[in-house]
């Protein structure tokens, strides 16, 4: 079966400072990932897929098979950045396949 | 567009009752996901839904199934409440030929 999982519950830092949230997965075959958001008062939303690759609001994400890893990335972190991520994989396509999110990680960015 | 609405946004049950969630899609989206979010935890697919029919399932016991209607929109039902239901409960719609999903703003729903 498959799983996800992001290491930190927690992760705080400065507005200007680079951000990682990590995300790893065990899957045999071959998945797709996502990163979903949730800011405050809102609902779940898609961030980025990994099949796009394409930048959103300033965030990418590269999928690693070798290491299984799927890390979210930002050079500069902004105020507006705060909020819960969660990282999701599907098997079986975007439609077909259940996701199996990973826990979340919940960034702060500090003024 | 509304996107996905789910009603009730909370709700308070008794342990041993039954209860009914109900999830209309975003417009043109044809398939229903299911999620159950428990306090700190990341969503739980529960089950999914296409041409009114269960398409796939999670690990959740017999306790809990679903419905869809011929217009897309969906419900989940859950008897003999456990209190470890206490959870949100998110619809997520999606159209069948890909592009992701929507999600709903969910229902909290809280066993006593």
């Amino acid at each position: 079966a498959q799983r996800v999982t992001q290491p930190e519950k927690l992760l705080s830092v400065f507005k200007g400072a680079p951000v990682e949230l990590k995300c790893n997965y065990s899957y045999s075959g071959s998945p797709e990932l996502f990163w979903y958001v949730q800011y405050s008062r809102q609902r779940l939303q898609l961030l980025l897929r990994h099949i796009s690759r394409e930048s959103i609001k300033g965030f990418t994400a590269d999928l690693n098979k070798g290491e299984t890893s799927f890390h979210l990335k930002k050079p500069f972190a902004q105020e507006e950045d705060s909020a819960m991520y969660y990282c999701a994989l599907t098997v079986g396509g975007t439609s077909y396949g259940k996701l199996t999110f990973g826990q979340g990680t919940i960034l702060t960015v500090h003024p | 567009d509304a996107g996905v609405t789910q009603s009730p946004t909370h709700l308070i049950k008794t342990r041993g009752q039954q209860v009914t969630l109900r999830c209309s899609p975003k417009s043109g989206h044809d398939t229903v996901s299911w999620y159950q979010q428990a306090l700190g935890q990341g969503p739980q697919f529960i089950f999914q839904y296409y041409e009114e029919e269960e398409r796939q399932r999670g690990n959740f016991p017999d306790r809990f199934s679903g419905h869809q209607f011929p217009n897309y929109s969906s419900e989940l039902n859950v008897n003999a409440l456990l209190l470890g239901d206490s959870a949100l409960y998110l619809c997520a719609s999606s159209l069948a030929q890909g592009a992701g999903y929507t999600f709903g703003s969910g229902t909290r729903l809280t066993v006593v």
